[in-house]
């Protein structure tokens, strides 16, 4: 497995842009990298995912790295809502088990 | 919308009971996830089903069992349960490689 590597905890100001990082240096060619948040007391929410590309939806933007060792998710104007434990997960190619690091707190200030 | 449900959210039981876990997906989705949850650990993985009938042990599978009879339910199975195994319970699923699902978790409380 590719491991992950995350900051344990980030603050944001309300209506900035929130840069969550992640390291996966040892990622392999067909490996994707998925992220997800968890709010206090539920359970984790899929954001976003990608191979190489960048990625954009409702949620948040995924930009990775062109040697993949590394990427960033964006949530861009961040709200109190997204106040929550943000992780980021290098899934194995011979399935669909994912596992889970301790991610990052992201806290965001009014 | 996926709905994953778990059958408490909220459970107590003594140690040596032996404690069933419910999950029911409704998405038809093939697999199917164990995971618990405790503070400074993240989710750890105890066991996940590719197919109905089939199971894979996960990371931390020991003191567990599970059964997955039917393709929409995943029962987690502390066959004696010890105060060790307090901690939120997370099922999910997904529909081959794509994206999971999560349930609201069991906060199991063993005693």
């Amino acid at each position: 497995d590719a491991k992950t590597t995350q900051p344990p905890s980030m603050d944001c100001a309300e209506g900035r842009a929130a840069n969550l990082p992640c390291n996966h240096s040892t990622i392999s060619g067909n490996e994707y990298v998925y992220w997800y948040r968890q709010i206090h007391s539920q359970g984790p929410q899929y954001i976003i995912h990608g191979l190489k590309n960048n990625e954009t939806n409702e949620m948040a933007s995924l930009i990775i790295t062109e040697d993949r060792k590394s990427s960033t998710l964006i949530l861009p104007h961040a709200t109190l809502r997204n106040t929550a434990v943000y992780y980021c997960i290098v899934r194995e190619t011979s399935g669909s088990r994912l596992t889970f690091g301790e991610g990052t707190q992201l806290t965001v200030n009014p | 919308d996926v709905k994953v449900t778990q059958s408490s959210r909220y459970l107590v039981k003594r140690t040596g009971e032996k404690v069933f876990l419910e999950c029911v997906q409704d998405m038809d989705h093939e697999n199917m996830f164990w995971y618990r949850q405790d503070p400074g650990l993240g989710l750890r993985l105890i066991y996940f089903s590719y197919d109905v009938k089939m199971k894979e042990k996960g990371d931390i599978p020991e003191g567990y069992s599970v059964s997955r009879e039917k393709k929409e339910r995943f029962s987690l199975i502390l066959e004696s349960a010890s105060t060790n195994q307090t901690s939120m319970y997370l099922c999910a699923s997904s529909f081959r490689g794509e994206k999971l699902f999560f349930g609201s978790g069991t906060q199991l409380s063993v005693l």
